[in-house]
């Protein structure tokens, strides 16, 4: 099974500010991978996949890069709203894995 | 619109079973495979089980197969999980989430929460 890293495991920003996420995987997953965010108490939602596609609805503040092992997920300037849990998923090899979240907080 | 809607979950003791569902709307359901995901309390995101559209395939974590059974009745546009043998650590938020075609989540139900406990 690939196992998925996210670093840091937690990140302090401060609004408006740009954040940048980052997500490695064992063994290269090509450009199969996702991110989602997840807000407290609520289930997460797809913000990325094909490692840089935006999904329906998600505003452009929100950036994909990588592929193989090395992924990033960049927010631009961040608004009140996106301090959540993000988690990246690769696809390319069964199982699906998870990586372990980056918690986004208010600095 | 798309919608995902979970239930079925309680609080069950060591050894005992619970089936969960997920109606689904807003969307030709056959046409998708569904997935399970799991949220043990302050843990991060778990990948239970899948089912192709037409429930001709199935795949299981290790951590459930041969206790999970993943199922689906097209007809009824509702994805089930029926669990067996479960154990305190199957204490989660279990989601349902629809495939759009690969093999990544594009939408989610709320959750339902299962408590294995004595």
């Amino acid at each position: 099974e690939i196992v998925m890293t996210q670093s840091p495991a937690t990140l302090s920003v401060s609004p408006g500010e740009r954040a940048t996420l980052s997500c490695r995987a064992s063994q290269s997953v090509s450009s199969n991978l996702a991110w989602y965010q997840q807000k407290r108490g609520q289930a997460p939602r797809l913000l990325i996949h094909g490692a840089s596609t935006r999904a329906t609805g998600i505003p452009a503040r929100f950036s994909g890069s990588g592929s193989g092992t090395e992924f990033t997920l960049t927010i631009s300037s961040l608004q009140s709203g996106d301090f959540a849990v993000y988690y990246c998923q690769q696809y390319n090899n069964w199982p699906p894995t998870f990586g372990g979240g980056t918690k986004v907080e208010i600095k | 619109q798309v919608q995902l809607v979970e239930s079925g979950g309680g609080v069950v003791q060591p050894g005992g079973s619970l089936r969960l569902s997920c109606a689904a709307s807003g969307f030709s359901f056959s046409s998708y495979g569904m997935h399970w995901v799991r949220q043990a309390p302050g843990k991060g995101l778990e990948w239970v089980a899948f089912i192709q559209n037409d429930g001709s395939n199935k795949y299981y974590a290790d951590s459930v197969k041969g206790r999970f059974t993943i199922s689906r009745d097209n007809s009824k546009n509702t994805l089930y999980l029926q669990m067996n043998s479960l154990r305190s650590e199957d204490t989660a938020v279990y989601y349902c989430a629809k495939e759009p075609g690969v093999y990544y989540m594009d939408v989610w139900g709320k959750g339902t929460t299962v408590t294995v406990s004595s």
